[in-house]
């Protein structure tokens, strides 16, 4: 499975977007990108996953570079009940697995 | 849709004993389920996978006899600590990957808080 990278933590305004990026450069044809977040104590809670288009739901975007090679997860108005551990993983149909990486903190300020 | 339970969601035992923790899907079947273990500030790390009527598979470095893990219906996974130690205590955490829906996601469950004293 291929490995990602994101950033340790980030900061957000309350009220306005949340980009969080992931680089997935060793991303294969049949690997989709999911995206996880994890409040404290909590189990992780899926957010969206995409294989090469760009995709929408209810609680976020998720931006697709044509190479595929990295992505944004996009909160549009992020809210203090957003503040979590965002996790980004590639994962392919093969294996069924989802491994973790260390994800990226977004603390949304008030 | 697409909810995991688990039970218990905190348990306290003494070394030595044995604890079991259960996960079913509520909403939907789930031929495979998997078992993370997340110690504090870290992040969640793959145990096993749990494939309905059959054996486990067990990722390199966890002990398949210590963690017993069983899936012995489409809705329920239960993963058994033998011999617990306080190395052991830890945040384990269920998810199932929906039977047939042609997508790898998988949905977690709120996760079970084990302390062995």
């Amino acid at each position: 499975d291929a490995k990602t990278t994101q950033p340790p933590s980030m900061d957000c305004a309350e009220g306005r977007a949340a980009n969080l990026p992931c680089n997935h450069s060793t991303i294969s044809g049949n690997e989709y990108v999911y995206w996880y977040r994890q409040i404290h104590s909590q189990g992780p809670q899926y957010i969206i996953h995409g294989l090469k288009n760009n995709e929408t739901n209810e609680m976020a975007s998720l931006i697709i570079t044509e190479d595929r090679k990295s992505s944004t997860l996009i909160l549009p108005h992020a809210t203090l009940r957003d503040t979590a551990v965002y996790y980004c993983i590639v994962g392919s149909g093969a294996t069924n697995k989802l491994i973790f990486g260390t994800g990226t903190l977004l603390a949304v300020q008030p | 849709g697409a909810v995991v339970s688990q039970h218990p969601s905190r348990v306290i035992c003494k070394s030595g004993t044995s604890v079991k923790i259960e996960c079913r899907s509520l909403d939907f079947q789930a031929t495979t389920m998997f078992w993370y273990r997340q110690f504090p500030k870290q992040s969640l790390m793959l145990m096993a996978t749990s494939n309905e009527g059959s054996k486990a598979t067990y990722e390199q470095g966890v002990e398949k006899d210590k963690f017993l893990i069983n899936h012995a219906s489409l809705t329920l996974s239960t993963l058994t600590v033998t011999s617990a130690h306080p190395e052991d205590s830890s945040f384990y955490i269920c998810s199932a990957r929906p039977t047939g829906y042609g997508t790898d996601t998988q949905y977690f469950g709120p996760g079970t808080r084990l302390t062995v004293l």
